[in-house]
């Protein structure tokens, strides 16, 4: 069975700074992973995912990951952090056999401080 | 850019009361799911549903809940008797493809309150 923990579930930044989202998953079998971002009022939107390949990988609005399967972990990380980028954040895995099924954590909302 | 649609955007029910949720994915989207955000927690799994029927389903699935695709463009989500626990924010999404590297699409999300 899949699952995925987020650490902390509110996590403040500098705008400018580095944000760094933690995400760490369980699974028996290689998994794909996905980090998500809701945005207030909207729908859940793709930031990046993990398929096969580089394990680092890049997404939209200057976020990348790195799959590190010996640590089970998939963090989220951006250089420096903008207002705009204050949202939810989901990381999510899939599992190759396990159909069509994302499993999700539990969410870290990232506030920005001017 | 094509997004997957729901209406409506907030619902408010009286327990007991029937609702339906209604989507409409993408247009070239095979897959189809449902999956809901209780206030403060996870966002879970309820069911996947392709070539008109359900192709996997979560334990939270049971016999109140049911899915449909009635014409060729919406998905809908009944309940059929709804309880207090049951309020939630019900998210659909799509899927172009078989594989599940496959990016989903979610809707904005229909929020239910049930009183």
């Amino acid at each position: 069975a899949q699952s995925v923990t987020q650490l902390g579930s509110h996590v403040s930044v500098s705008e400018g700074a580095l944000v760094l989202l933690r995400c760490n998953y369980s699974s028996s079998v290689p998994p794909y992973l996905f980090w998500y971002v809701q945005y207030p009022n909207q729908g859940l939107q793709l930031l990046l995912k993990y398929t096969t390949g580089a394990t680092l990988v890049k997404g939209i609005n200057g976020f990348e990951a790195e799959f590190k399967k010996s640590e089970t972990s998939f963090h989220l990380t951006k250089p420096s952090a903008h207002m705009s980028d204050a949202a939810e954040y989901f990381c999510a895995v899939s599992e190759w056999n396990a159909g069509n099924m994302l499993t999700f954590g539990g969410g870290t909302r990232l506030m920005v401080k001017p | 850019e094509p997004e997957v649609t729901q209406t409506p955007s907030h619902q408010v029910t009286q327990m007991g009361q029937e609702v339906i949720l209604r989507c409409v994915p993408i247009s070239n989207h095979l897959y189809f799911y449902w999956y809901r955000q209780i206030l403060g927690q996870k966002v879970e799994f309820l069911v996947s549903f392709y070539n008109n029927e359900i192709s996997e389903k979560s334990e939270i699935f049971d016999d109140q809940f049911s899915v449909e695709r009635p014409d060729g463009s919406n998905f809908t989500l009944k309940i059929r008797s709804t309880k207090l626990e049951d309020s939630a924010m019900y998210f659909c999404a799509s899927r172009e493809i078989a594989a599940n590297t496959g990016e989903l699409f979610f809707g904005e999300g229909s929020r239910l309150t049930v009183l």
